[in-house]
Order: structure tokens, then sequence, then C-alpha cells
């Protein structure tokens, strides 16, 4: 059965703290690897990952796809306080030539306290 | 705003009745989504429309649940006697065409089934 991990499922940090988020898969006929961050209502699209090994960067977020250990970081330094949210990782397949049927992990839920 | 739109934002129905939801793709999408999610779990999919062709529908899609997309823009998502385990927040997607193109969320409709 396909499927997606996420670990921590939930997280409190510090302002100023950096913090690694992770995600393992298991799927057949991997197409992609998606982030999202999730507030209170629409996840919202972070980064999409598709070759192991190159990083993708946006402000303090990074993240990088690891084919070899199935697996993904999410990385936020300096968090802040807006980062809190639930940040969510998925899985695209190869499947009637969609990118929509994605596999979703449960998510892991970020606080960070002031 | 030319965001992904979603009507009601809240449903609140009794158990029996039948409900339709409606979503607005962004204009230029001609790819969209149906996903449903509960508290503490990420996104599960249901269907996806190419312009008006549904061509993938989850097992989780059952008798009870229809989606139509006639003229390739918006869509509507019906549950027919509704359950108590509906209970849900129902999300919607598009995408543009293209190989890689990431899915972008409305904000859902909240379904509550008493």
């Amino acid at each position: 059965e396909d499927k997606v991990v996420q670990s921590p499922l939930s997280l409190v940090v510090h302002e100023g703290d950096t913090v690694t988020l992770n995600c393992s898969y298991e799927v057949t006929n991997f197409r992609s690897l998606l982030w999202y961050k999730q507030e209170k209502k629409a996840p919202t699209f972070l980064f999409m990952l598709t070759s192991s090994g190159i990083e993708k960067k946006s402000g303090r977020l990074s993240s990088i796809l690891d084919k070899k250990e199935l697996s993904s970081i999410l990385n936020i330094t300096a968090t802040q306080t807006g980062d809190s949210a639930i940040y969510l990782c998925a899985v695209a397949m190869n499947y009637g030539g969609s990118q929509g049927n994605l596999i979703f992990g449960k998510g892991t839920k970020l606080s960070v306290k002031p | 705003d030319t965001g992904v739109s979603q009507n009601p934002r809240h449903k609140i129905t009794k158990r029996g009745q039948n409900v339709t939801f409606r979503c607005d793709p962004i204009s230029e999408h001609n790819r969209l989504y149906w996903y449903r999610q509960t508290l503490g779990q990420g996104p599960e999919f249901l269907t996806y429309f190419q312009n008006e062709a549904q061509l993938e529908k989850s097992r989780l899609l059952s008798d009870r649940f229809s989606a139509e997309r006639p003229k390739g823009s918006f869509s509507t998502l019906e549950i027919q006697r509704t359950e108590q385990g509906d209970s849900a927040m129902y999300l919607c997607a598009s995408s543009s065409p293209g190989h890689h193109s990431p899915l972008h969320f409305g904000n859902g409709t909240r379904l509550t089934v008493t």
C-alpha cells in the first residue's frame, strides 16, 4: 500500500530556533514530492522536488529530496511565530498523466512560541 | 483574488439530507481535484477532472458521491443521503497543464452532519 509518513507529528520550539521536519514514503512509480503549509484552511504550496540532492530554497525555508532513502526534509531556520502551522508532505505518482492523485502524510504540527 | 474559490464555507445538515458544494478553480487551470480532510489527517484524494472529463475516482468515492464539471470551468460535488461519517473538510484544488504543475487549494467547505 502506498504511504507517506511524517515525523514528528508535533513540535514546539521557540522563536529563533531551527527545525527539521521529516517525510518518508513508500509508493509505486514515484513522480515528485511536494511540501505544503496549512494554517487554518487551504494548504499553500511551498516546494516541489523531483530530483535527488538538489536543494530548493525560499527565504528561511529549504527542502531536499533523497530518492535513495525515499525521504525528504524541510528545514526552517530562525523560526518566527508566523511559521506556526501544519506542514504537509505529499507524493505524486506517475499515474494517468495526472499530478493530482497525491498521497499525503498526516502532517507535522509546528508551534513556535515567542 | 484569482485563487480557488469554494462555496459554501460551512454547511450543517441533518443525516439523510443531500448537500452540494461548488468549486471555482483558477481561471487558466484545466485540472480540478476534490479532496477530503478529517481532523488530524492529511487530505485524501477523491476525484480529478481534466477539462470536463472525470479521469480518476478514488475508491473512497462511494455511490452517494457524485462530482461534475459540465463546462470544464466550475465543479460541483454532491453527497446524497449524508451520514455522520461524511463530516469533514472538502477541499478543491486546481492546477495548470504541465507535467509538474503543483496543486493550488481553496479554503474548503466544512461539512457537519448531525
